[in-house]
């Protein structure tokens, strides 16, 4: 089945460690997006990206870090510089990039809580 | 800052009545406006999106836009306790197209 494939579904974070959530998705899409949903909030992008080797910071990049070197994977890392990153970590995609009208899928999400 | 801004709720319903829910948003240029139904716990699920002012029906689901007064409504029609859920509303302005902004959601509770 096509999808948006997040991993793990639960995570926790030790003082002074940085942690990768995963997000693979074999739809084809171009474009794939990072989100922190914190509880009764919306969605807060983090980092996106159009193609592979290129990505772009969101509204809330810094502490967190990406890598785009295959159209399938796009991990998200939140570093130790992150200071409060207990939050629900959603991972989008979408066919084609820049000044498309096509909209987000999400995968099923990453819990990341603070040990 | 471009915003788009919800009710929080809860909007409480009974069964099989039609359940409005409302979004506006500050970006006069926006183009692309999505609905998306978010179960607790649970990630986000598109349910309708609009491009065009006007009424688009999909099912029990009606997407309204009114790009003059930057609206952008959504009816469900014959409420089920099933559709309990946050509703976030989701637009993509012109001058950020690969950006969508998303607002804090309405919760519609259904009564059975």
């Amino acid at each position: 089945d096509g999808g948006i494939t997040q991993s793990p579904k639960y995570l926790f974070r030790k003082e002074g460690q940085n942690v990768t959530l995963s997000c693979e998705q074999n739809l084809n899409h171009d474009a794939m997006y990072w989100y922190r949903q914190d509880p009764g909030q919306g969605l807060r992008l983090i980092y996106y990206s159009q193609i592979v080797n290129d990505f772009q910071k969101g509204d809330i990049a810094e502490g967190y870090s990406v890598s785009r070197e295959k159209k399938e994977s796009f991990p998200l890392t939140v570093t130790s510089a992150q200071k409060n990153p207990t939050a629900f970590y959603l991972c989008a995609s979408s066919i084609g990039g820049v000044g498309g009208n096509q909209p987000q899928h999400f995968g099923d999400g990453t819990r990341l809580s603070i040990l | 800052q471009k915003e788009v801004e919800q009710n929080s709720g809860p909007l409480s319903v009974p069964e099989g009545a039609i359940a409005s829910l409302n979004c506006t948003y500050s970006d006069r240029g926006s183009q692309s406006f999505f609905w998306y139904r978010q179960y607790s716990g649970k990630s986000p699920e598109l349910i309708m999106s609009i491009y065009s002012n006007g009424d688009k029906e999909d099912g029990r689901f009606t997407a309204q836009l009114n790009k003059a007064s930057q609206y952008v409504s959504l009816l469900i029609r014959d409420s089920q306790p099933s559709d309990s859920a946050t509703y976030l509303c989701a637009v993509r302005g012109v001058d950020s197209s690969y950006k969508l902004i998303f607002g804090s959601g309405t919760r519609l509770l259904v009564r059975p």
